[in-house]
């Protein structure tokens, strides 16, 4: 199976400040045929189910706010959230859908400062 | 409406059985693949299974294999869950969710992973 590791596990930002995410595979979800990096992210607010925010590493779904951005290839990724917003306190998981079974990230629980 | 909406969860004992039904809406269910993710009690997120449009592939985690059986009735526009020999460790919100897919190029292609989720049914086993 493949491994899905976050860091850090917790993170504090300020209102209008960067929040980095990182997400790291223990072996390349990068498809060789296509050059597509099989790996998501999704928020998940207290009570909700988890949101899709980007997939294939860097495109955002639609609707979510141009704030998030996704990056990365291979075995390393990273999800930012330019200037973070009161609404943004979630908690935030990166998948890869490379094969079965797809794993989660143990999430990363992202507060405001 | 697009959306999923789960039912069936409930308290049961260790051995025990439950089935988990999820019934989509707003969409075209039988083009899709659908998948079962859960979420114990404060903690990450795990996809459970998955199942083809017709129904003639299905995946499982290997936690649950030979006890969990999904399965779909695309007339009834509704994605299943069996649970059997449920344990402890299965104690769990179940989520139903669409795998995605990419029409973009003319041809559709799935994708695993997931654009809609229900909010889920809980599973409680205890004694």
């Amino acid at each position: 199976d493949i491994v899905m590791t976050q860091s850090p596990d917790s993170l504090a930002v300020s209102l209008g400040e960067r929040a980095t995410i990182n997400c790291k595979s223990s072996q390349s979800i990068l498809y060789s045929s296509n050059n597509k990096n099989y790996l998501a992210w999704y928020q998940q607010k207290p009570g909700q189910p988890p949101k899709l925010l980007i997939y294939w590493a860097s495109t955002r779904e639609s609707g979510v706010p141009d704030r998030f951005s996704g990056s990365g290839s291979g075995t390393d990724f990273t999800l930012t959230i330019s200037s973070l917003q009161a609404e943004d306190v979630a908690v935030y998981y990166c998948q890869e859908y490379f094969r079965t079974p797809y794993t989660f990230g143990q999430g990363t629980n992202l507060e405001i400062k | 409406e697009v959306q999923l909406v789960e039912s069936g969860g409930g308290l049961v004992q260790p051995g025990g059985s439950l089935r988990l039904s999820c019934a989509a809406s707003g969409f075209t269910f039988s083009s899709y693949w659908m998948s079962w993710v859960r979420q114990a009690p404060g903690k990450g997120l795990e996809w459970v299974a998955n199942i083809k449009q017709d129904g003639s592939e299905k995946y499982y985690v290997d936690s649950v294999k030979g006890r969990f059986t999904i399965s779909r009735d695309n007339a009834k526009n509704s994605l299943y869950l069996q649970m059997n020999s449920l344990r402890a460790e299965d104690t769990a919100v179940y989520y139903c969710a669409r795998d995605s897919d990419d029409c973009s190029g003319g041809t559709c292609y799935s994708y695993w992973y997931f654009d809609l989720w229900g909010r889920g049914t809980l599973v409680t086993v205890s004694s």
